[in-house]
């Protein structure tokens, strides 16, 4: 099966500092990927898509000047967290879709927990 | 991509199987219907997905209704390892675009 990994698995930061998350298609090459943020006891919302090599689309009320995500190979893709404040701290998820022809499912990440002190 | 609408939550026999109803009675006639699942503080696991046919995997069945409105989620013989939430997503094929917007799920509790 595709594997997705992402990296760090937790992070535990200060308020004002910026956090990066990595997340990589492991044996399978993506041109769109996924994030998500997960608030305890709700659904995931999803924040952005990523395309290879193009700027991110962002959802309707995400700060894209906050959240900055780049996406430089068909493999990887990275969130920056930047001046992070507690209300933050979230389960940061991301998905990846692999390319047209092979699968059409899109598969996830075991996430990322951000706490903000 | 069409809303779906699950009951919050369900509970299961260890062993019987476990149906997981969904309703999506807006879906386009290219949007297939997908379930997921969240295992506690992970990411969602992909389970099946299918446009107008049953479709069977190792997994679980997914029975979708002639006039697609609705779907139902089969898991023939549920584990405690099935305790998960469980997400009824209908999204355009992705080569047409389409996101996962996730709704509230299924809080699908199996007990011994």
């Amino acid at each position: 099966g595709a594997v997705v990994s992402q990296h760090p698995s937790w992070v535990i930061c200060k308020s004002g500092t910026s956090v990066k998350i990595e997340c990589r298609s492991l044996d399978f090459q993506a041109t769109t990927m996924f994030w998500y943020r997960q608030f305890p006891k709700q659904s995931l919302m999803l924040m952005a898509t990523s395309n290879e090599g193009s700027k991110a689309t962002y959802e309707q009320g995400v700060e894209k000047d906050k959240f900055l995500i780049n996406h430089a190979s068909l493999t990887l893709s990275t969130l920056t967290v930047t001046s992070a404040h507690p209300e933050d701290s979230s389960f940061y998820i991301c998905s990846a879709q692999p390319l047209a022809g092979t699968y059409n499912e899109q598969f996830f990440g075991p996430g990322t927990r951000l706490t903000v002190l | 991509d069409a809303k779906t609408t699950q009951p919050p939550s369900m509970d299961c026999a260890e062993g019987r199987a476990a149906n997981l109803p969904c309703n999506h009675s807006t879906i386009s006639g290219n949007e297939y219907v997908y379930w997921y699942r969240q295992i506690h503080s992970q990411g969602p696991q992909y389970i099946i997905h299918g446009l107008k046919n049953n479709e069977t995997n190792e997994m679980a069945s997914l029975i979708i209704t002639e006039d697609r409105k609705s779907s139902t989620l089969i898991l023939p013989h549920a584990t405690l390892r099935d305790t998960a939430v469980y997400y009824c997503i209908v999204r355009a094929d992705y080569n047409q675009g389409g996101k996962l917007i996730f709704g509230q799920g299924t809080e699908l509790s199996v007990k011994p």
